[in-house]
């Protein structure tokens, strides 16, 4: 059972343009959401999180979208860089217990 | 600072010998964490220890055994390799398990 869910393995985006990957989950009892990026042949690194008493955070050109009734999160990347390009990861956990990880969805820019 | 690091890179093994996968991390993070990654599968945790004397099992414990006899040490050991374990494993350690965890390069396992 998939907890966490990222039903796009892939999207190509213009470079300058907006980058939206999507990431849905059926356990409500999740409370923490993380993004995470990984390029080829490194391990993941953390880039923005959020927490469920919020719907909204910010980070630079990165911004995590929470709604909780419908169970999903949403990480924009404005403006899109050809550095930009990797596997994201979303992840979900709950009362400080063990994260887990969604499938991942390969993101290209588009020079 | 290291951060986190795993050895070895690479590992060649053939069904049924043992190996242990080494990690260390010198940030006094107390907790550490095992995943394989797997195509089409994400990363799924494999054990995980909220400090030292403390283990507990994640998703897809079968196979392995860990220890956390120190703070900064936390291996992974495979006892009979096995075909299905052919994977890449990542060592992680953070302050608490929700928050930002700090991932090691990864070691790519090969079990023929």
């Amino acid at each position: 059972d998939q907890q966490v869910k990222q039903n796009s393995p892939s999207l190509s985006v213009q470079e300058g343009r907006i980058s939206i990957l999507n990431c849905d989950y059926t356990n409500s009892m999740f409370d923490y959401f993380l993004w995470y990026k990984k390029y080829p042949a490194e391990g993941p690194t953390f880039l923005i999180s959020i927490s469920s008493i919020k719907d909204k955070n910010e980070d630079g050109r990165f911004t995590v979208f929470l709604n909780k009734s419908a169970k999903h999160l949403s990480l924009h990347i404005v403006p899109s860089q050809p550095g930009d390009s990797a596997v994201y990861f979303c992840a979900a956990a709950f009362f400080r217990e063990k994260l887990t990880f969604g499938t991942g969805t390969r993101l290209t820019i588009i020079p | 600072n290291a951060g986190v690091t795993q050895t070895p890179k690479f590992q060649v093994l053939k069904t049924g010998q043992s190996m242990t996968l080494q990690c260390a991390q010198d940030m006094n993070h107390e907790y550490m964490s095992w995943y394989r990654q797997d195509p089409g599968m994400g990363l799924r945790l494999i054990h995980y220890s909220v400090g030292a004397g403390i283990t507990d099992q994640g998703e897809v414990p079968n196979g392995y055994n860990v220890s956390r006899s120190t703070t900064e040490d936390f291996p992974l050991r495979l006892l009979s390799a096995a075909p299905s374990q052919t994977s890449v494993y990542f060592c992680a350690s953070s302050s608490m398990a929700e928050e930002e965890q700090f991932f090691g390069p990864g070691t790519r396992l090969t079990v023929l």
